[in-house]
């Protein structure tokens, strides 16, 4: 079957315009996750959704960021007034989220470069 | 803070030979998982290990979870080139959301 995907997969953008980074995850999952890898580093986490729940936020570094996932599907990620230190590859993962099953399927990225 | 940390940064070793990348966490958690990372795009799941399990195998990957000194280790066998990657562990913390939380991650070089 189909993975995540996500568009697009490169962004180059000026300093201080918006951008929306798309994913579709997994059809049938119910939990999305949103994370941010800046080059050479681990994976920053970011926003996360779980079926009808409110979403857990506590990961956005600023309120210029923000998240929204449509029916329990799509999301967009939202970025605005964008920043050079914004640059990175944003990721984009789902899981069945299901109890004891933790297993992320991960999306081939969007990478993001502020100019 | 970082709740996983992997050890070695990076690792470079013959084609054939075994790899062996380590990953220490601080807080109790419900399982480890290990991802890898081609290219620095999207991350693929390898396995998971519970915090119940001591140890598991898949193919050529061997686990091994110490809860006790809050680390694992993952063992590659028989390295081949197409290993070439990052690996990263990640945790979840006990009686929280399905959040993981990545180490900083190893880069493997397999030397044909």
């Amino acid at each position: 079957g189909a993975g995540v995907s996500q568009s697009p997969s490169n962004k180059v953008t000026e300093k201080g315009k918006d951008v929306e980074l798309r994913c579709d995850p997994i059809s049938g999952h119910t939990a999305l996750y949103w994370y941010r890898q800046s080059l050479g580093q681990g994976l920053e986490f970011l926003i996360y959704f779980q079926g009808n729940s409110a979403p857990d936020k506590s990961g956005l570094p600023s309120d210029r960021f923000s998240a929204e996932r449509t029916g329990g599907s799509v999301s967009t990620l939202t970025i605005q007034r964008t920043q050079q230190e914004d640059s990175a590859v944003y990721l984009c993962a789902s899981s069945s989220g299901t109890e004891f099953t933790y297993e992320q399927y991960f999306g081939p990225g969007t990478r993001l470069t502020v100019t | 803070s970082q709740q996983g940390e992997e050890d070695p940064q990076a690792l470079s070793i013959q084609e054939g030979e075994n790899a062996t990348m380590n990953c220490s966490y601080k807080t109790s958690i419900n399982n480890l998982q290990w991802y890898r990372q081609n290219s620095g795009r999207g991350l693929v799941h390898l396995i998971l290990i519970r915090s119940n399990e001591r140890e598991k195998h898949s193919g050529r990957l061997r686990v091994t979870l110490d809860t006790s000194k809050k680390s694992s280790s993952l063992l590659i066998t028989a390295s081949r080139a197409a290993d070439t990657a990052s690996y990263f562990c990640a945790t979840d913390k006990f009686q929280g959301a399905q959040k993981l939380v990545f180490g900083q991650g190893t880069r493997l070089t397999i030397n044909p």
